[in-house]
């Protein structure tokens, strides 16, 4: 069936640091991608999407290219900052349905 | 301000005892959908409607019911909790169906 797989975490990184978490998924037909982030406490805020093949997403510094032939959607940042900690969730939905299937997220924490 | 807003907050019930946790958004969103979050397993979706009167099954929908008799609310009902029900709930809208850009705070429930 469809599935998200994201790299475990936690991911620990240095201020300025360069951040990759890795993102694959396996669905039939042509889904959606996305990126949500969870700051502590609260609930998920959408990041990015990408909606076909080789776009890419952006938001706030991330970003995140749509990759087909490798069934991928890492989300990266040149340069983390603090503000950065937080659970990051790929998730994907498949073309003209309601279902989302998320990733079991990935906690960055950004050390100063 | 656009909102989602769950209700309660925090519950803490025991098994058999029925429950209702409202969401209503004020956006005039046609899609909400209901997820659960649970160490690691990411978020799973129970529920999903892409207009009034219009309700569909996510990943885990067993133990749950949903009704949407208005736009704006979307109910999520469990006739006979159990302990396995324990977790954190999330409720969603948008315009665009699967692709949920306004979250609740969530509603942390505790089936004892």
């Amino acid at each position: 069936g469809d599935s998200v797989t994201q790299m475990e975490g936690p991911v620990t990184l240095s201020e300025e640091a360069f951040l990759t978490i890795n993102c694959t998924y396996t669905a039939t037909g042509y889904p959606s991608l996305f990126w949500y982030v969870q700051y502590p406490g609260e609930g998920l805020q959408l990041l990015l999407k990408a909606t076909k093949a080789d776009d890419k997403g952006s938001n706030k510094g991330f970003e995140a290219t749509y990759r087909k032939e490798t069934t991928s959607f890492h989300l990266e940042k040149g340069s983390v900052q603090v503000s950065d900690s937080a659970v990051y969730f790929c998730a994907l939905t498949l073309s003209n349905t309601g279902k989302l299937i998320f990733g079991q997220g990935t906690t960055l924490q950004v050390k100063p | 301000e656009a909102q989602v807003t769950q209700n309660p907050r925090y519950l803490i019930t025991v098994t058999g005892k029925k429950l209702t946790v409202t969401c209503s958004q004020n956006m005039n969103h046609e899609y909400m959908s209901w997820y659960r979050q649970d160490p690691g397993l990411g978020l799973r979706q129970i529920y999903y409607s892409m207009n009034v009167e219009v309700t569909d099954k996510g990943d885990v929908p067993e133990g749950y019911k949903v009704s949407r008799k208005e736009k704006r609310n979307f109910p999520l009902i469990l006739e006979s909790p159990s302990p396995n029900q324990t977790s954190l709930y999330f409720c969603a809208s948008s315009l665009v169906g699967g692709q949920p850009q306004h979250f609740g705070d969530g509603t942390r429930l505790s089936i004892l």
